[in-house]
């Protein structure tokens, strides 16, 4: 069965450094997103992207974020400066093009320590 | 205002019982789904069960029902004869067509099978 993939599972980075996060999204799915869950809070959003744009960002996705599709498989989320309150766990989700009852599935995240 | 909300923190139910977890949303849209997925210990997001705001239905999975109530504004999780494995916390999310079809999330609840 197809899955998303994420890669690392887990990061240890200092402050200030810059990270970049990396998913693989199910082969045929458009529509790409980032979820960020801080430790014991819910799922928030982060970013939503389609047709190598960015269609939505929340306020958390400042301009220390960018995402991008680098190639026809792969969909990063970076960093550039972290800062400790950046240590959550990252999810990338991938959903196709059915409409509202379209499943979103969501990899199995990169937990991120920033020290 | 929050858009999902769940009020039990943590539930703790016998092997082989039902449990029902609680799940309140509030939208204007029409047209919206609603979700529920599973974060065992290990953190990946697994995804369990679909309603559409027009499903006349319940949706079924397995072991797992979800129990719509439009007028309510509610759609609760069942989970039948539970085994062990479902300990776990377990999410509610809504995806709004007016909300860019991201994922909004309850803040989760903890369940914890008792042998």
């Amino acid at each position: 069965e197809p899955e998303v993939t994420q890669t690392p599972s887990h990061q240890v980075t200092q402050m200030g450094q810059e990270v970049i996060l990396r998913c693989v999204p199910i082969s045929n799915h458009l529509y790409f997103y980032w979820y960020r869950q801080i430790l014991g809070q819910k799922v928030e959003f982060l970013v939503s992207f389609y047709n190598n744009e960015i269609s939505e960002k929340s306020e958390i996705f400042d301009d220390q974020f960018s995402v991008e599709r680098p190639d026809g498989s792969n969909f990063t989320l970076k960093i550039r400066s972290t800062k400790l309150e950046d240590s959550a766990m990252y999810f990338c989700a991938s959903r196709g093009d059915r409409g509202l009852e379209e499943t979103q599935y969501f990899g199995p995240g990169t937990r991120l320590l920033v020290l | 205002a929050q858009k999902i909300t769940q009020t039990q923190p943590g539930m703790f139910v016998q092997e082989k019982e039902a449990v029902t977890l609680d799940c309140t949303y509030d939208t204007s849209d029409q047209s919206y789904g609603l979700f529920w997925y599973k974060q065992p210990s290990s953190g990946e997001m697994i995804f369990l069960i679909y309603q559409g705001s027009y499903d006349e239905q319940n949706a079924t999975e397995g072991r797992y029902s979800l129990n719509f109530q439009k007028a309510r504004k509610s759609a609760n999780l069942v989970i039948s004869a539970s085994q062990l494995g479902d300990s776990a916390m377990y999410f509610c999310a809504m995806r709004e067509r007016s909300n860019d079809y991201k994922l909004s999330f309850g803040a989760g609840t903890t369940v914890t099978v008792r042998a």
